[in-house]
């Protein structure tokens, strides 16, 4: 089985500008969840979609959407970046065993200039 | 709401020495708790999870973590350390259990010394 992927790997941008990153679930995978991990946060949970609906939402302003497609490919978005925004921006996805067990993608590294 | 703390954010060890890396949890509902590793410039691999049932819990690579209740501690064990051991490691409990969300450690980078 293909594992999670990530489009694209790394990506710069200014601030003022928005950008959207893309992540394929491993096949069969229902339910995509997206983390930030910075240097001085770690890891932080932005949201989490099952069978197209938001299921679960971090703590995270407006700014961070997302949506699920129905084969249940993954876009987050963010608007109006700061430079804060930089991160590894990583998507993980779960299947319908008994614990939901999460699968990650290997990120995608956003440089806000 | 659900917390970690991982005790430490480096540990040092010689290579065939014990691994100990600490992980304490803050939960109100039985949790469910994980162990990820990260390698630089990657994503994050399940070492080992604890659901339910047996409190000691073995993952790939040779390493455990024995659940304690008592003691809302989950830490991760490997009695002989390699050198490809050395990375990052996130200590995660499940949010709640209507999703997947997790919530992490602050993590704790290891490295081992020949």
């Amino acid at each position: 089985k293909a594992g999670v992927t990530q489009t694209p790997r790394y990506l710069i941008k200014t601030r003022g500008q928005q950008v959207t990153l893309s992540c394929s679930p491993i096949s069969g995978h229902r339910s995509v969840s997206w983390y930030q991990q910075t240097p001085g946060q770690g890891l932080q949970f932005l949201f989490e979609y099952f069978s197209e609906t938001q299921r679960n939402k971090g703590n995270f302003p407006g700014r961070f959407s997302g949506r699920q497609f129905s084969n249940s490919r993954s876009e987050m978005n963010v608007s109006t970046l700061e430079l804060g925004d930089s991160a590894l921006y990583l998507c993980a996805s779960s299947g319908l065993s008994s614990y939901n067990e999460q699968f990650f993608g290997p990120g995608t590294r956003l440089t806000v200039l | 709401a659900q917390s970690v703390t991982q005790l430490g954010s480096h540990v040092s060890v010689s290579e065939g020495a014990l691994v100990l890396l600490r992980c304490n949890y803050s939960s109100s509902v039985p949790p469910y708790l994980f162990w990820y590793v990260q390698y630089p410039n990657q994503g994050l691999q399940l070492l080992l999870k604890y659901t339910t049932g047996a409190t000691l819990v073995k993952g790939i690579n040779g390493f455990e973590a024995e659940f304690k209740k008592s003691e809302t501690s989950f830490h991760l064990t490997k009695p002989s350390a390699h050198m490809s051991d050395a990375a990052e490691y996130f200590c995660a409990v499940r949010e709640n259990q209507a999703g997947t969300a997790l919530i992490f450690g602050k993590g704790t980078t290891l490295s081992v010394s020949s």
